[in-house]
């Protein structure tokens, strides 16, 4: 079965340190791979997608991710942190005939001053 | 450009009793999906339904029912609540139901079964 996971359930970084979410997914076709995020009492809002146009995937708030193929890996990174980036984010895939998104379990991201 | 909307934002319910939740799809959008996020944990695939029509359905027993409108507008129904249908349930939008759509949310409807 298809399926996503998110390494880390919480990470911590200072304001102004690199970012690095990690996903990894598991799937026998080629997938459709989303990162979204969730502030506290909200609903989710998409920050990149893959759809197998180029592997490194720029989204918004200077969030991009890197599909790897070869690691099965899709890994959420930002150079710099800002502490309104501290929020719940969910990978997630979907697979060729199949409407619907699998998601992980998320990992919350705190950032300190 | 009004977003995807949800309601009720909060609702509380006792085991045995029926809940009808809505959502109304973003302009323009013919799809909507439905997902349960239990606490601590991802959201799970409900359904879909599109112009109308169930599109796909997840691991959910037949008490999870739903109807989507001529305006695209829908409605989750769960009969028989049980104390495990805590959770916050969202509603996605999206033009076309194919799997590289981007699907859009509602801020959700948090369900607690007493």
């Amino acid at each position: 079965a298809q399926s996503v996971t998110q390494l880390g359930s919480h990470v911590s970084v200072s304001e102004g340190a690199l970012v690095l979410l990690r996903c990894n997914y598991s799937s026998s076709v080629p997938p459709y791979l989303f990162w979204y995020v969730q502030y506290p009492n909200q609903g989710l809002q998409l920050l990149l997608k893959y759809t197998s146009a180029a592997t490194l995937v720029k989204g918004i708030n200077g969030f991009e991710a890197e599909f790897k193929k070869s690691e099965t890996s899709f890994h959420l990174t930002k150079p710099s942190a800002h502490m309104s980036d501290a929020a719940e984010y969910f990978c997630a895939v979907s697979f060729t005939g199949f409407q619907k998104l699998v998601f992980g379990t998320g990992t919350r991201l705190l950032v300190s001053p | 450009e009004t977003g995807v909307t949800q309601s009720p934002t909060h609702l509380i319910k006792t085991r045995g009793q029926q809940v009808t939740l809505r959502c109304s799809s973003q302009s323009g959008h013919n799809t909507v999906s439905w997902y349960q996020q239990a606490l601590g944990q991802g959201p799970q695939f409900i359904f879909q339904y599109y112009r109308e029509e169930e599109n796909g359905r997840g691991n959910f027993p037949p008490r999870f029912s739903g109807l989507q409108f001529p305006n695209y507008s829908s409605e989750l129904n769960v009969n028989a609540l049980e104390l495990d249908d805590s959770a916050l349930y969202l509603c996605a939008s999206s033009l076309g139901g194919g799997e590289a759509e981007t699907q859009y949310f509602g801020p959700g409807t948090r369900l607690l079964v007493l």
